[in-house]
């Protein structure tokens, strides 16, 4: 049974910071891993998705990164700001047809 | 192009009732999937519909159920509610499984 961990649960850091979220899996055979973020009261907006076969994924301030044999993810936020403020999930999908398992996420707050 | 579209987005429902969930995929995704999120719980997966079939379902009691329409839309529903069933319900919807997943902003559930 594949279960997924974010440690830890809530993290601050001032604004500027360059900072890492870590997600680990126990299950290394994956299919794909996701990252999202969630605002409160919203729903999961996603941010990367990275298939087994890659390695990392950027999108502008962000990268992912994904190594399988460690059962490990990073999600790299550079010069973080304010408005990354949220929750941070990670999610593992084992297989096409399987469903997505989620960590407990790690919520982020970037003080000013 | 519209994302993920949810109604009721609030509702407060009385113990024993039951409740219908509905969720608009976005325009061509025919993969729809439901979660259930609770403070204690995290996200758990309720079921994946795939061109009117379910794929996966979660280990939920039977009194959760759901359909997926032809034009991809899909329900859920929930009988007999009880207490521990108030959460939030998000829906996700992607062009098929496996592919990147998109989320509704949820359906807030209130069981009093």
């Amino acid at each position: 049974k594949q279960e997924v961990t974010q440690i830890p649960a809530a993290l601050s850091v001032p604004e500027g910071e360059n900072l890492v979220l870590n997600c680990s899996f126990t299950d290394s055979a994956i299919y794909n891993l996701q990252w999202f973020r969630q605002d409160p009261g919203k729903g999961l907006t996603s941010l990367l998705l990275i298939q087994s076969s890659q390695r990392e994924q950027t999108s502008g301030r962000l990268n992912a990164s994904l190594d399988k044999s460690s059962g490990r993810s990073t999600l790299y936020i550079a010069a973080s700001q304010p408005g990354d403020s949220a929750t941070y999930l990670c999610a593992v999908k084992n297989g096409a047809n399987s469903k997505l398992t989620f960590g407990k996420g790690i919520t982020l707050s970037v003080r000013p | 192009k519209a994302g993920v579209t949810q109604t009721p987005r609030y509702l407060i429902k009385t113990r024993g009732q039951q409740v219908t969930l509905s969720c608009s995929p976005i325009s061509g995704h025919r993969s729809v999937s439901w979660y259930q999120q609770t403070p204690g719980q995290g996200l758990q997966f309720l079921f994946e519909y795939f061109s009117e079939t379910q794929r996966n379902k979660g280990n939920f009691p039977g009194r959760f159920s759901g359909r997926q329409f032809s034009n991809s839309r899909s329900e859920m529903n929930v009988s007999t509610l009880e207490l521990g069933d108030s959460a939030l319900y998000l829906c996700a919807s992607s062009l098929s499984p496996g592919n990147t997943i998109y989320f509704g902003e949820g359906s807030w559930l209130t069981v009093v």
